[in-house]
């Protein structure tokens, strides 16, 4: 079975200063990693992913993430947070392969990220 | 815009009635994905449809089901409507491929309201 926590429900920052919110996840075999933040009233936006390769992953509107295999971690990053990151985001999980050809995706509770201005 | 659509956005109904939601997935997306998301229970993966067939359930209950046409548009059927039902539903779409790890892209949402 795979799983995923965010064990943040909410994080708050300052604007202008940098950002990082927290996952960790299990799954048997090797992950595929995924973020999305979603919008009040609006449906997941996808952001970034790993599959395979340089530990650090950029993504879209400045975010990047660092898979952490050691301690099963893919904490999600911004050097400067900006008010518009205000958002609900979602930390996901599948393993990287599955012989019945499923590619469910297994998502954290999510975390609400506040900037202040 | 991701591309998926789903109609309606929002629908308003009673206890016992039955509704059907409505997914179009993107264009060349062969895999459909349908999920629940409520405020207590987080989001819920239900039922995923790869090509016209059922690939994967989830925490579906009984009285919801779905189909994907050959058109690749699916439809989430749910019956016997009780106020736990309302939720946000969404519809997902990919690109299947064995080895890839090709992202899910996510509908707008129909909002359920069952009072």
């Amino acid at each position: 079975a795979q799983s995923v926590a965010q064990p943040e429900d909410q994080v708050n920052v300052a604007e202008g200063n940098p950002l990082t919110v927290k996952c960790t996840y299990s799954v048997s075999g090797n992950p595929y990693l995924f973020w999305y933040v979603q919008y009040p009233n609006r449906g997941l936006q996808f952001l970034l992913k790993y599959i395979t390769g340089d530990n650090l992953v950029k993504g879209s509107y400045g975010f990047e993430a660092e898979f952490n295999k050691s301690q099963t971690s893919f904490h999600l990053k911004k050097p400067s947070a900006l008010v518009s990151d205000s958002a609900l985001y979602f930390c996901a999980v599948r393993e990287a392969y599955s012989g019945a050809g499923s590619y469910q995706l297994t998502f954290g509770k999510g975390t609400k990220l506040s900037v202040i201005p | 815009d991701s591309g998926v659509t789903q109609t309606p956005k929002h629908l308003i109904t009673a206890t016992g009635q039955r509704v059907t939601l409505r997914c179009s997935p993107r264009s060349g997306d062969l895999s459909v994905y349908w999920y629940q998301q409520s405020l207590d229970q987080g989001l819920q993966f239900l039922i995923q449809y790869y090509n016209g067939e059922e690939r994967a359930k989830g925490n579906i209950l009984e009285r919801f089901s779905a189909q994907q046409f050959p058109d690749l548009h699916s439809e989430l059927n749910l019956s016997s409507l009780e106020l736990g039902d309302s939720a946000l539903y969404f519809c997902a779409s990919s690109v299947e491929g064995l080895a890839r790890g090709n992202e899910q892209f996510f509908g707008p949402g129909t909002r359920l309201t069952v009072l």
